[in-house]
């Protein structure tokens, strides 16, 4: 099993473009996450999905958006990249009792 | 979601016991008490969760109070490669909440030789 993985790794964005962060989890999880961590902070979740075809705001959701068309990827979409965007992301899966983390997406918008 | 407090840092030494204490007056019955572990940069690490009684695991030991309204995780033998920020979180078990985890800053402890 390899988890959950996140694509890419680091990446520098200029104002106003757009991306897709990428995360594949192989565990056949039903639950999925997106959180941000600014530096020194703590998570920020920006959105979850509770099962393909079903989405939900978190608690920073603003300049996201996402997708759940399979079990298996849970897709984050920057529209138009903002300096205040500038972050670490982790994508989460989860089992009914734990939640596994990826080892992030670091974010420069510049 | 309840929410959690914690001292923002702590200090201990090298094979000593590691005690971060949390605060969660407002559990109610549906919720579970996780802890959660970030060493640097890396992507947050489970430790262990309960819901009333203590729990124990190869990591760590976990003690709730009989109100519920308190919790300590216990790391028996720290060692250097504990340090870290730990989080403790409060999270619904209830499947339309999504059992998300709401971090809040957490305690960043510092095991030193």
């Amino acid at each position: 099993n390899a988890g959950v993985t996140q694509t890419p790794k680091f990446r520098i964005l200029k104002i106003g473009q757009s991306m897709t962060l990428q995360c594949t989890q192989d565990m056949n999880h039903n639950y999925m996450y997106w959180y941000r961590q600014d530096p020194g902070m703590g998570l920020k979740l920006i959105y979850y999905s509770v099962g393909a075809g079903i989405t939900d705001k978190g608690e920073v959701p603003n300049g996201y958006n996402v997708s759940r068309s399979t079990t298996e990827d849970f897709p984050l979409r920057l529209e138009l990249a903002a300096p205040s965007q500038t972050s670490v992301y982790f994508c989460a899966s989860a089992s009914a009792e734990t939640q596994y983390f990826g080892p992030g997406t670091r974010l420069l918008v510049l | 979601d309840a929410k959690t407090t914690q001292p923002p840092s702590m200090d201990c030494a090298e094979g000593r016991a590691a005690n971060l204490p949390c605060n969660h007056s407002t559990i109610s019955g549906n919720e579970y008490v996780y802890w959660y572990r970030q060493i640097h940069s890396q992507g947050p690490q489970y430790i262990i969760h309960g819901l009333k009684n203590n729990e124990t695991n190869e990591m760590a030991s976990l003690i709730i109070t009989e109100d519920r309204k308190s919790s300590t995780l216990i790391l028996p033998h720290a060692t250097l490669r504990d340090t870290a920020v730990y989080y403790c979180i409060v999270r619904s078990m209830i499947y339309n909440q999504g059992g998300k985890l709401i971090f809040g800053q957490g305690t960043e402890l510092s095991v030193k030789p």
